[in-house]
């Protein structure tokens, strides 16, 4: 079966860099989407195609990849970057979507 | 202004049927596939399912396959999920969302709350 493997959670202080990041099957390694989801809120897409950033989505957040890793990071983290991050992903067929486990992003 | 408004969450009993409702606007909604989503209380993001744009072609996730049909109204920018043979775990926030020419989801509702409980 096809996984989005995220670790479950990453801490960093203020000003410093947070990366958090999803591993796909070799196999299967299709684009990958983030999505910022804060407590009570809805989900929000903070970058598609691993790479770029929608419109409104400040410079800070970057993507990038590395064979089958996909990795967002976040630059000069604030406190109101705090938040769930799920990355997203179709099967290989382009039909089926998978998210990752999510990762816990904590501002310290 | 993208807006998508999911409705008809309710509490029912293990066995039940339920239809949820997403009212979308400010964007052609025939030209674009939908999607389901759901947040188990405490959990992560799972894929539901799709349609796509004319309603042709649908998929589920296995879990809910055979149990969930979506279904769309081109007449009222409407998505709908009919839910029956319903499981405790399929207590979940339900969110409709709007799929990105560029892949992904970029427009999500706020979701619609079940419960199965007896």
């Amino acid at each position: 079966s096809y996984d989005l493997i995220q670790p479950p959670s990453v801490s960093v202080s203020p000003g410093q860099t947070a990366r958090i990041t999803c591993s796909a099957d070799a196999l299967s390694k299709q684009y990958v989407y983030w999505y910022q989801q804060k407590p009570g809120q809805a989900p929000v897409l903070v970058m598609y195609k691993d790479t770029e950033r929608p419109s409104g989505i400040p410079e800070r957040f970057s993507g990038s990849t590395s064979g089958t890793i996909v990795t967002l990071t976040i630059s000069a983290v604030q406190a109101e970057d705090e938040a769930d991050f799920y990355c997203l992903s179709p099967d290989s067929s382009g039909t089926f979507w998978l998210f990752g486990g999510g990762t816990k992003l904590t501002v310290l | 202004e993208v807006q998508l408004v999911e409705s008809g969450g309710a509490v029912v009993q293990p066995g039940g049927s339920l239809r949820l409702a997403c009212a979308a606007s400010g964007f052609n909604f025939d030209d674009y596939a939908m999607h389901w989503v759901r947040q188990g209380p405490g959990k992560g993001l799972q894929w539901v399912g799709l349609i796509n744009w004319d309603a042709s072609t649908t998929f589920y996730i296995d879990s809910v396959k055979g149990r969930f049909t979506i279904s769309r109204d081109s007449s009222k920018n409407a998505l709908y999920l009919q839910m029956h043979s319903l499981r405790t775990d399929d207590t979940a926030l339900y969110y409709c969302a709007k799929d990105n020419r560029d892949g992904g989801f970029d427009y999500w509702g706020r979701g619609t709350l079940v419960t199965v409980s007896s």
